[in-house]
């Protein structure tokens, strides 16, 4: 069971470099999202996707963008990377069925991408 | 807007030991989560909560949701090293925020042999 695959685990960029991170599930899920994790912060929102070909703000989308290739792909893009954006990420899905009524809103994680930005 | 409210944030105890984290959140929600993160790793889920009153457990780890009072809590009996983690609560808000979670900061639970 594969769940939710991240990749790549570790990146380091140089400040103002580009990178694309992939993120796919297999569980049938309609609904994915990104995180960033900083120490003492907890998790904090980034985008998300309710379902396919829909993507929303969360809590700190500023320097980001994303894609929802389709229902299993949902990808994070840093155009221009900076320090402050040095975190490690996370991908997660839900089966939520937003507009439809809601059916499973539990999360289920991938396995981090830990990203420095020197 | 939908708060969620994790204490203690660090707790540092002795094998053998109960002890109780709490979860308080600010509006009216019906489900709530728990997750366990080892160092380094992934978040896990550990429970489901999805009416007040619902009461879970596994092992030495008990949670139970209060509706009315905006409260989980998650209680762990005779505390062992192997529960030493981060316990996260996220508590699912409503239409506003298009059912998302709302995430506490996260109890680091260290225990000591």
């Amino acid at each position: 069971n594969a769940g939710v695959t991240q990749t790549p685990k570790f990146q380091v960029l140089k400040t103002g470099q580009s990178m694309t991170l992939q993120c796919a599930q297999d569980m049938n899920h309609n609904s994915m999202y990104w995180y960033r994790q900083d120490p003492g912060m907890g998790l904090r929102l980034i985008y998300y996707s309710a379902s396919e070909g829909t993507t929303d703000k969360g809590e700190v989308p500023n320097g980001y963008n994303v894609s929802r290739l389709n229902k299993r792909e949902f990808s994070l893009r840093l155009e221009s990377a900076a320090p402050s954006q040095t975190s490690v990420y996370f991908c997660a899905s839900s089966l939520q069925l937003v507009g439809q009524g809601i059916m499973n809103t539990e999360a289920f994680f991938g396995q981090g991408t830990r990203l420095t930005v020197v | 807007e939908l708060k969620v409210e994790q204490n203690p944030l660090f707790l540092s105890m002795q094998e053998g030991k109960n002890y109780t984290i709490y979860c308080n959140y600010s509006t009216t929600s019906d489900r709530l989560y728990w997750y366990r993160q080892d160092p380094g790793k992934s978040l896990e889920s550990l429970f489901v909560l999805l009416s007040n009153g619902a009461v879970k457990q596994e092992g030495r780890l008990m949670a139970s949701l209060d509706t009315k009072a905006r409260l989980s809590t998650l209680h762990i009996t005779a505390a062992v090293h192997d529960l030493s983690a981060t316990y996260f609560c996220a508590v699912e808000g409503g239409g506003d925020s298009n059912y998302q979670l709302i995430w506490g900061a996260g109890t680091k639970l260290i225990i000591k042999p």
